[in-house]
């Protein structure tokens, strides 16, 4: 069966740290990867996705990044973090060539002071 | 672009009693997907069920249906004889037909927080 891990589950970073939030797939190839990231009350926003290793495509403009340099594997990154980056952060893959479901990581909560 | 609109932020219903909640979305496409997600307290993403829109027959999930209504563009959720574990955010959300290069992109409501009560 498939399983997706993200870590860290919590993570306070000061405004202007850099970041590394990864998230792993396993029991399944060449999947499409999402990164999401959710408001406190709110609903999901797509910030990237990937139909493979280095297709990175980006959803909205802000100071976050997103690389794949392993099938399974997909990191979002910022070199400075804002206040306004603070949320919970949410990975979820889907079969590629399929019209199927996304299925979500645990998700990550970031906080930036 | 599609638009996902939930007009109830928050539903309470009675323990053992039947609850509906509603989701309209806005789409110019004849073929994609709808879905429901729940989001309990641990805030994991849980998909409760999924419609095809070229599929006529509503879907449904052991004590989880639909009502979807295509010409209508409304796509609600029923849960029958609630418990307390169903209490959730839920969160309807749309998807286009998968496409080679753009992936399957899910366009999300902004949720509606359900109630249990005992």
């Amino acid at each position: 069966s498939q399983t997706i891990h993200q870590w860290p589950a919590t993570l306070v970073q000061p405004v202007g740290s850099p970041l590394s939030l990864e998230c792993t797939v396993e029991g399944t190839s060449n999947p499409n990867l999402y990164w999401y990231r959710q408001a406190a009350g709110r609903g999901l926003q797509l910030l990237f996705y990937s139909v493979g290793i280095g297709q990175i495509s980006s959803e909205v403009p802000q100071n976050l990044s997103a690389s794949r340099p392993q099938d399974r594997q997909f990191i979002l990154s910022s070199k400075k973090l804002l206040l306004s980056d603070s949320g919970f952060y949410l990975c979820a893959w889907s079969r590629r060539g399929f019209t199927d479901t996304q299925y979500f990581g645990p998700g990550t909560r970031l906080t930036v002071l | 672009a599609q638009t996902v609109t939930q007009s109830q932020p928050e539903m309470s219903v009675q323990e053992a009693e039947t609850v509906t909640l509603s989701c309209t979305y806005d789409t110019s496409e004849s073929d994609y997907y709808l879905f429901w997600y729940k989001q309990p307290p641990s805030r994991q993403m849980i998909l409760v069920i999924r419609q095809e829109a070229y599929k006529q027959q509503n879907a449904t999930e052991n004590r989880f249906s639909v009502n979807f209504q295509k010409a209508a563009k409304s796509f609600s959720l029923k849960i029958s004889d609630s418990q307390l574990g169903d209490a959730a955010m839920y969160f309807c959300a749309y998807r286009s037909d998968e496409k080679e290069t753009s992936g399957s992109r899910l366009t999300f409501g902004e949720g509606t927080q359900l109630t249990v009560n005992p």
